[in-house]
């Protein structure tokens, strides 16, 4: 079946403009995840959406980032205003569910979307 | 908080030899995951092994094995008969386990393993 699906694959924006990154999840999955790899860094948490509950958006560096998921499914994030710190790869995870009740679900990663702010 | 901790940045090996990829994590639960995940230059993340810590059996999957140390918080991953395709980065992980589990992975710094013909 379809994996996690990310797009653009690869975005070159100017600092201080607005963009959009998508994310697909598997489709079933209730999970959603966002992470952050800057160069040659191991991934950093971003936010997750688990089903119809608020989010946790512990892990957002600030508020020039935002993410929703519209419809249990579709998920977009959001950063305004980029700046070069922004540069990095951001990859989406899904999983069947994340509160471990039906124990521990693995999360598939997409292929990410290497942002680059000039 | 949680900490993952992989302190080779790099290793090599040669084809068909024996390689271990070290991990410490730092945490106060008790019961929780631990994963080994690749990444190729491709980019995309994929499950290599997990293990459950109240479980004492190591973790193995097919060439891919664990030795897993809890009371050392050690976690590390032995790829037996390494292949070309091995190259990558590889990411040791921890997640809590149920109890206002948010589910999200708390990720090390990687190992970039090259696997030389």
């Amino acid at each position: 079946g379809a994996g996690v699906s990310q797009s653009p694959s690869n975005k070159v924006t100017e600092k201080g403009k607005d963009v959009e990154l998508r994310c697909d999840p598997i489709s079933g999955h209730t999970a959603l995840y966002w992470y952050r790899q800057s160069l040659g860094q191991g991934l950093e948490f971003l936010i997750y959406f688990q089903g119809n509950s608020a989010p946790d958006k512990s892990g957002l560096p600030s508020d020039r980032f935002s993410a929703e998921r519209t419809g249990g499914s579709v998920s977009t994030l959001t950063i305004q205003r980029t700046q070069q710190e922004d540069s990095a790869v951001y990859l989406c995870a899904s999983s069947l569910d994340g509160t471990g009740r039906v124990g521990n679900q693995p999360q598939h990663f997409g292929d990410g979307t290497r942002l680059s702010i000039l | 908080a949680q900490t993952v901790t992989q302190s080779q940045p790099e290793m090599s090996v040669q084809e068909a030899e024996t390689v271990t990829l070290s991990c410490t994590y730092d945490t106060s639960e008790s019961n929780y995951y631990l994963f080994w995940y690749k990444q190729p230059p491709s980019r995309q993340m994929i499950l290599v092994i997990r293990q459950e810590a109240y479980k004492q059996q190591n973790a193995t999957e097919n060439r891919f094995s664990v030795n897993f140390q809890k009371a050392a918080k050690s976690f590390s991953l032995k790829i037996s008969d390494s292949q070309l395709g091995d190259t990558a980065m590889y990411f040791c992980a921890f997640m809590k386990h149920y109890s206002g589990n948010t589910g999200k992975l708390i990720f090390g710094q990687g190992t970039t393993l090259q696997v030389k013909p």
